[in-house]
């Protein structure tokens, strides 16, 4: 069993919808957790980042973590075709930047938006 | 730059072929990091760097695999005697110490034929 899993899909959905991404883990360890948008050919762009439990809203974009339950979850709301790509969580143990925690990645939601 | 830049974008290598692939992170960013992405999949986490001191090489896959950044600013990984498997998108991220969510450039494809 890998440490982070997603659904790799794809998840198609009607323009307008509200669309729903989750990822579960199993190291009790991770405390920062990111969502990544990747278009095809190009690198990952960071969407969100939390700590530790609870919400936090960026525009159309709601990140939730459920610590008890090792669940993530990422909520665009009234979706847009551009929208469509791939879409990554990764999570870490610590701020990579005070030590050498590298971020371990899911393995991405293909999304379709359709017009 | 602006942005996180790496070079060549696209690399065809025959089996065999060293390669070098070269990382331009975002000016001051000490933290830097490699990733190797196999298609349908996410990144995987290669090594790390704050400034010039490699503090984690635990991802590196096999001692053909090298990386360096000197100066504390440009980084090259060097995978020597390619291999089919070593065929993947070569990611590099960079971010402000203290920061854990880095920002990546667009990668280097490297086919291994």
């Amino acid at each position: 069993q890998k440490e982070v899993e997603q659904d790799p899909g794809p998840l198609s959905v009607p323009e307008g919808a509200i669309v729903s991404l989750n990822c579960t883990y199993s190291n009790s360890a991770f405390q920062y957790f990111m969502w990544y948008r990747q278009y095809s050919r190009k690198g990952p762009e960071l969407l969100m980042y939390t700590y530790s439990s609870g919400n936090k809203e960026d525009g159309r974009f709601t990140a939730q973590v459920d610590k008890s339950s090792k669940y993530i979850s990422l909520f665009i709301r009234d979706s847009q075709p551009s929208d469509s790509a791939t879409y990554l969580c990764a999570m870490s143990p610590s701020y990579s930047g005070g030590g050498a925690d590298g971020l371990t990645f899911g393995k991405g939601t293909h999304l379709i938006i359709q017009p | 730059g602006a942005g996180v830049s790496q070079s060549p974008r696209y690399k065809v290598a025959k089996r065999g072929q060293d390669v070098a692939l070269r990382c331009d992170p975002i000016s001051g960013h000490v933290s830097l990091f490699w990733y190797q992405q196999a298609l349908g999949q996410g990144p995987e986490f290669l090594t790390y760097f704050q400034n010039e001191a490699q503090l984690d090489k635990s991802g590196l896959p096999s001692d053909r695999f090298f990386a360096e950044r000197p100066e504390g600013s440009v980084s090259t990984l060097k995978i020597q005697r390619t291999q089919q498997e070593d065929s993947a998108v070569y990611l590099c991220a960079s971010s402000l110490l203290k920061e854990g969510a880095g920002y990546f450039g667009e990668g280097s494809w490297l086919t291994v034929v």
